[in-house]
């Protein structure tokens, strides 16, 4: 069981815009900042997202990031075929361990 | 071209010892070893700052990895004693901090932990 919590599973077609939320708690989202990361399959994750809502270069702007309170979300608009993989969410937690989310499977229909 | 390759994955029995490396270059960052069970989410293991004088554990490994790395030659470690089948995992070498994120990482390295 993971400490922050999302979705196993998301999916939306091409052109669509599909979140993915993150829930966590005061020990760790609700004090520091929430990054994300895609994993495409076979390969080894990518920083997504940074500092709640910052895009690292190279990111595309249809992928956003926000945090409010204890929860966090993942929005990606304009669905692509290659949106599809894993997503993870992550914090530090203030039990100076280092949190990931459970991950959500997107799939492109 | 940030580059972090890990080494020194493999079989081995229940009970004994392993030694994970990862070479990077643009090595002055904390570090951070994450791992990834087959078929499973991602786990952070431990982290390590940049001087090397910070180190902190996920309370599963606490006690039996040792993270650590030698600035002089640009290469993390992970020890890990006492591997128990539920260390079996993918383990990536990851750079960066919480607030920034784990800007680069490895390919990962495979360790089996079975009799």
């Amino acid at each position: 069981q993971s400490v922050l919590t999302q979705p196993p599973s998301a999916s939306g077609t091409p052109g669509q815009r599909v979140t993915i939320s993150c829930s966590g708690s005061s020990s760790n989202i609700g004090i520091n900042t929430v990054n994300w990361y895609q994993q495409l399959p076979g390969t080894a994750p990518k920083l997504l997202i940074h500092s709640n809502n910052q895009r690292p270069s190279g990111v595309p702007d249809r992928f956003s990031g926000s945090k409010s309170g204890t929860s966090a979300s993942l929005a990606i608009s304009g669905l692509q075929s290659e949106d599809e993989a894993d997503y993870y969410c992550a914090a530090w937690d203030d039990s100076l361990n280092g949190v990931f989310g459970g991950g959500t499977k997107l799939t492109v229909l | 071209q940030i580059q972090l390759v890990e080494s020194g994955g493999g079989v081995v029995q229940p009970g004994r010892s392993l030694r994970l490396s990862c070479e990077a270059s643009g090595f002055t960052y904390a570090m951070h070893w994450v791992r990834q069970a087959p078929g499973k989410g991602l786990e952070w293991v431990a982290v390590i700052s940049s001087d090397g004088s910070d180190k902190y554990y996920a309370d599963s490994v606490k006690g039996r990895f040792t993270i650590s790395r030698d600035n002089s030659k640009n290469t993390l470690y992970l020890q890990m004693n006492s591997l128990r089948a539920e260390d079996t995992a993918l383990y990536y070498c990851a750079r960066g901090d919480w607030v920034y994120g784990l800007g680069y990482w490895g390919q990962g390295t495979l360790v089996t932990v079975s009799s």
